[in-house]
């Protein structure tokens, strides 16, 4: 079974500052992990995905993200916020071959950006 | 680029009543998902086509039935719709290897009254 977690309902951040919005998993192989972004009243727009190789994963509108197998995480980073960035987060992950490569998402994590 | 179309937008149903929503992709996928969001839970897996000609149960698939049609169409229908099916849903289609990322659609409101 593979299963994701995310273990912030909300983060607030002023603009400007570093963001972080952190990510656990639990597979019991291999994973691809990615992450996705909600703007209200639309649907969800991939960042930026984990396959293999470098642990530092760069990804769209500055985001990136740190996978760390000891401690199974992928937490997404920002090194300075927007009010823009302002949206609903998510964490998913697949297990490598999956049956249907379903993928498993996080409970979302909500990003506000206070000027 | 249309990528993932979903029809319609904004359903009102009343308990008992059916619907089928339409999702289709323009991008070849082999594999295509649909999901509900709910407030607190996330989206959650109702149906899934590996590839064209076959579906399997997510994680929470009663209440619903999907269709295959082809490699372009994955449609679900509710047949006796029920309050607690109140959600948005999303259809989603990726190209069918674990390591490629998925393509959603804006979604459904629907709304069981």
């Amino acid at each position: 079974a593979q299963s994701v977690a995310q273990p912030e309902d909300q983060v607030n951040v002023a603009e400007g500052n570093p963001l972080t919005v952190k990510c656990t998993y639990s597979v019991s192989g291999n994973p691809y992990l990615f992450w996705y972004v909600q703007y209200p009243n639309r649907g969800l727009q991939f960042l930026l995905k984990y396959i293999t190789g470098d642990n530092l994963v760069k990804g769209s509108y500055g985001f990136e993200a740190e996978f760390n197998k000891s401690q199974t995480s992928f937490h997404l980073k920002k090194p300075s916020a927007l009010v823009s960035d302002s949206a609903l987060y998510f964490c998913a992950v697949r297990l490598y071959k999956a049956a249907g490569n379903k993928l498993t998402f996080g409970g979302g994590t909500r990003v506000l950006v206070k000027p | 680029n249309a990528g993932v179309t979903q029809t319609p937008k904004f359903q009102v149903l009343k308990t008992g009543q059916s619907m089928t929503l339409q999702c289709a992709q323009d991008m070849n996928h082999n594999s295509m998902y649909w999901y509900r969001q709910d407030p607190g839970m996330g989206l959650r897996l109702i149906y899934y086509s590996a590839s064209e000609g076959t579906t399997d149960k997510g994680e929470v698939p009663n209440g619903y039935n999907v269709s295959r049609l082809n490699k372009r169409e994955f449609s679900l229908r509710l047949e006796s719709a029920a309050p607690s099916q109140t959600s948005v849903y999303f259809c989603a289609s990726s190209e069918g290897q674990a390591n490629t990322e998925a393509f959603f659609g804006q979604g459904t409101r629907l709304t069981v009254v």
